[in-house]
């Protein structure tokens, strides 16, 4: 296996709701993160865990809530999210940085 | 801390032809890697190529080839025989290896269009 997969593809939510992402891999990386991409614009970091440890918190608004239950699974918990927070939510692990990224095909995110 | 500098925001090719992309970077560590990713409309990040700082020989990964300056710091990315399913916005990317929180920094990338 190598892909990195998430769920949902496409997720429409209110302001008021409460949603989860989440992220499977099962290549035995042990680096995992997530990304937040705008269309046409590059993918900004906000999260990375490293052995299901928290070691870089981009200043993320606490409405956005990261998980890392085991080694092949990440989550990112959304509550009171804005408009503005809609975008492509990317996930992705790696090995060791110097391999690169491998990264999942995304959740795109509409907040209404 | 470092940059990663595309300065195309897009690019047109016809199929076959050769088409090379530009990136340079800025940094004063000497331990880091760049590579080159490619989003197709289908959304996902896929690795194309990567490279080594230390490594002078140029990377190549079948019709990937890159140009790597490390003097001039250019990471250049040339696509031979383009083929449509090469359309898609290419990021260049870099990761620097000092320290112990090594993030990974993107261009702000290039649309390819490969025209029929």
């Amino acid at each position: 296996d190598t892909e990195v997969t998430q769920t949902p593809k496409h997720l429409v939510m209110g302001m008021t709701n409460k949603k989860s992402l989440k992220c499977e891999q099962h290549m035995g990386h042990r680096a995992m993160y997530w990304y937040k991409q705008k269309a046409k614009k590059p993918p900004e970091l906000m999260f990375v865990y490293s052995y299901e440890k928290l070691s870089i918190n981009e200043s993320v608004p606490s409405r956005f809530s990261p998980e890392c239950p085991n080694s092949s699974l990440l989550n990112l918990h959304l509550h009171a999210l804005q408009p503005e927070d809609s975008a492509l939510y990317l996930c992705a692990s790696s090995v060791t940085p110097r391999d690169g990224y491998t990264f999942g095909s995304g959740t795109r995110l509409t907040v209404v | 801390a470092q940059t990663v500098t595309q300065s195309q925001p897009e690019m047109s090719v016809q199929e076959a032809e050769t088409v090379t992309l530009s990136c340079t970077y800025d940094t004063s560590e000497n331990n880091y890697y760049l590579f080159w990713y490619k989003q197709p409309p289908s959304r996902q990040m896929i690795l194309v190529i990567r490279q080594e700082a230390y490594k002078q020989q140029n990377a190549t990964e079948n019709r990937f080839s890159v140009n790597f300056q490390k003097a001039a710091k250019s990471f250049s990315l040339k696509i031979s025989d383009s083929q449509l399913g090469d359309t898609a916005m290419y990021f260049c990317a870099f990761i620097n290896l000092t320290g112990a929180n090594s993030k990974l920094t993107f261009g702000k990338g290039i649309t390819l269009s490969v025209r029929p």
